[in-house]
């Protein structure tokens, strides 16, 4: 089945610091990938999509110049979170979605960004 | 406006009892309506999931129910066990844009 590999799964980082969170398709290819944020005991909100070489289209609210997305090729995106503030303590969460009206989003394991 | 409406928030079930989870949404427009379960510290993972043209799917002990006229869907979880204990999320999407989530419901089955 459709595997998706995020990377790294936990990670804590310095105020100020920037963080980089990888996603891979390891077994198809994902044209489109969504980036989610999760805090405690609620439910996933979308940050971003990205289409393989192009921009990404961010959510309301969410500051796209903070939160940077690569989609550079069909099998990777990666979500770097720049000058990094406590408030951005979260757990983010990929997910990728395969050629076809037939495919099913696949999820990453999720990272838990801890910011001190 | 939240677009998929999710209930009960939490639910305690006795094992062996059937788990039953609900959603309502107002797009007319979602055509692929699944079921996740997550466990904490841990994504996702998709357990059953119906597209409109269809009114119950089944698969081993989970059954989604789907009523299109209502805009409402459920998720029924049969012989409910203990490691069924965590967080369900229904969702829906269109034309294969991001899912859209519920607020998640919180399952705990007692031995």
């Amino acid at each position: 089945g459709a595997v998706v590999s995020q990377h790294p799964s936990w990670v804590i980082c310095k105020s100020g610091t920037s963080v980089k969170i990888e996603c891979r398709s390891l077994d198809f290819q994902a044209t489109t990938m969504f980036w989610y944020r999760q805090f405690p005991k609620q439910s996933l909100m979308l940050m971003a999509t990205s289409n393989e070489g192009s921009k990404a289209t961010y959510e309301q609210g969410v500051e796209k110049d903070k939160f940077l997305i690569n989609h550079a090729s069909l099998t990777l995106s990666t979500l770097t979170v720049t000058s990094a503030h406590p408030e951005d303590s979260s757990f983010y969460i990929c997910s990728a979605r395969g050629v076809g009206v037939n495919y099913g989003y696949t999820f990453g394991s999720g990272t838990r960004l801890t910011v001190v | 406006q939240q677009q998929v409406k999710q209930s009960p928030q939490s639910l305690i079930v006795q094992k062996g009892g059937i788990s039953i989870i609900n959603c309502a949404y107002e797009n007319t427009a979602f055509d692929y309506f699944p079921w996740y379960q997550q466990f904490p510290g841990k994504g996702p993972a998709l357990l059953i999931a119906i597209r409109p043209d269809v009114s119950e799917k089944k698969e081993g002990r989970f059954t989604i129910s789907f009523n299109k006229s209502a805009k409402q869907f459920s998720l029924h979880i049969m012989d409910s066990q203990p490691g069924d204990s965590a967080t369900y999320f229904c969702a829906a999407s269109k034309a294969g844009t991001a899912l859209i989530f519920g607020k998640g419901t919180t399952l705990s089955v007692s031995s």
